[in-house]
């Protein structure tokens, strides 16, 4: 079966500070990847996507990056960190051919 | 381009009552629908989804939702709910040729005794 990681869970940064999420995805190939935030009280916004190795999409201009160094790894990146990148951030996978989207334990940012 | 509303964002009802939780998509082309259910700080949790067929879905826990192309709508539903339905539920939708989920802004349910 199938499984995602996510890590940290939780990550308290200062302004100013780097940030790297990773996210994994176990028992499949070729999956897209997909990173959103959920900041308080709003819903899902869609940050960076990916069908392949090295191929990332952005959806919203910001203040983050991804990249996808290996088939199964996602990696959400910040060089400085700001307040509003504060959120609950969420790693997803469906199968290359799926219609199903899948989704990670999260990781909590509070920068401060 | 897609895109998904959720009318309320909390819905307060008591155990044992019936509720429908309503979503609402634009769409130029057919579309995928689904249903997610969030835990505090956990991720999304599939709780059904329409892909073509029947216009019912039926999903876990008892929920179930029905496709309305002629309303662009997708509500929830579920007969009688307990406790423990207490969640966010989140409407998705996802073209038929696109990589990208959409998701609405989430409608809190709130269960009480």
């Amino acid at each position: 079966s199938q499984t995602i990681h996510q890590w940290p869970a939780t990550l308290v940064q200062p302004v100013g500070s780097p940030l790297s999420l990773e996210c994994t995805v176990e028992g499949t190939s070729n999956p897209n990847l997909y990173w959103y935030r959920q900041a308080a009280g709003r819903g899902l916004q869609l940050l960076f996507y990916s069908v392949g190795i090295g191929q990332i999409s952005s959806e919203v201009p910001q203040n983050l990056s991804a990249s996808r160094p290996q088939d199964r790894q996602f990696i959400l990146s910040s060089k400085k960190l700001l307040l509003s990148d504060s959120g609950f951030y969420l790693c997803a996978w469906i199968r290359s051919s799926g219609n199903t989207i899948y989704f990670g334990e999260g990781s909590w940012l509070t920068v401060v | 381009a897609q895109s998904v509303t959720q009318l309320d964002s909390q819905v307060p009802v008591f155990e044992e009552a019936p509720v429908e939780l309503r979503c609402n998509y634009s769409s130029s082309v057919s579309v995928y629908l689904f249903w997610y259910v969030q835990y505090p700080n956990q991720g999304l949790q599939l709780l059904l989804k329409y892909l073509s067929g029947s216009t019912l879905v039926k999903g876990i826990n008892g929920f179930e939702a029905e496709f309305n192309k002629s309303q662009t709508s997708f509500h929830l539903r579920k007969p009688s709910v307990h406790i423990s339905d207490t969640a966010e539920y989140f409407c998705a939708v996802r073209g038929f040729n696109f990589n990208k989920f959409y998701f609405g802004s989430g409608t809190k349910l709130n269960v009480k005794p």
